[in-house]
């Protein structure tokens, strides 16, 4: 099983829609998630970070986390085409110090 | 104005030769990673140093080699034994307290000729 597992894509929603991305860890006591976004050629940035079970809200983003489920998940209302990019999912784990674990991305495409 | 910063944006590397990518910081943080980016794949950790002449080993260190000589730049080295180094190289820089975010240089394209 892999450490950290995001849903598998191409994902593709249009615009005005919400696009649900999902990511699962393997290690109960992770503390720290985070989502990254990652456009073609270019390096990630961060979007979101969360720490605590619940929802978090910026924005057009929402940040999910269900610690007991080992769940984070990111939401995006009202996608626009200029959403399209690769999401990362990073997690720390309590074992890790300050190394994060990355998932492979889920690569979002919002249509016009 | 701060940031991470690498380079080169491109670099080409012959058989058997061993190159060095930059990466320098200026947000004064403790902790500098690098990543390495297959096309398609997520992000894999080579190494990273959490303090000045210190450095650890990460997931696919092999082949590779880093210094931290100094706290703002964190030089990775590519040598003639990673048989396979065409990849994007990400460089990370973090304050260095566990949860804390990395943030991320715009990162080198290395190619075998």
């Amino acid at each position: 099983q892999k450490e950290v597992e995001q849903n598998s894509g191409p994902l593709s929603v249009p615009e005005g829609a919400i696009a649900s991305l999902n990511c699962t860890y393997s290690d109960r006591g992770s503390q720290s998630f985070f989502w990254y976004r990652q456009y073609s050629g270019k390096s990630p940035e961060l979007i979101m970070s969360i720490y605590s079970n619940g929802d978090k809200e910026d924005g057009r983003f929402t940040a999910q986390l269900n610690k007991a489920s080992q769940y984070v998940s990111l939401l995006i209302r009202d996608s626009q085409p200029s959403d399209s990019a690769t999401y990362l999912c990073a997690v720390n784990g309590p074992t890790s110090g300050s190394r994060l674990t990355f998932g492979e991305g889920t690569q979002l495409t919002v249509n016009p | 104005d701060g940031g991470i910063t690498q380079s080169p944006k491109y670099l080409f590397r012959k058989e058997g030769q061993n190159v060095t990518l930059s990466c320098e910081q200026n947000l004064n943080h403790d902790a500098m990673y690098w990543y390495r980016q297959d096309p398609g794949q997520g992000l894999r950790l080579i190494y990273y140093s959490q303090i000045v002449n210190d450095f650890q080993k990460g997931d696919i260190a092999e082949g590779y080699s880093v210094s931290r000589e100094k706290k703002e730049s964190f030089p990775l080295t590519v040598t003639s034994a990673q048989k396979n180094p065409t990849a994007f190289y990400l460089c990370a820089s973090q304050a260095g307290t566990p949860g804390e975010t990395q943030y991320f240089g715009p990162g080198t394209r290395l190619l075998v000729l």
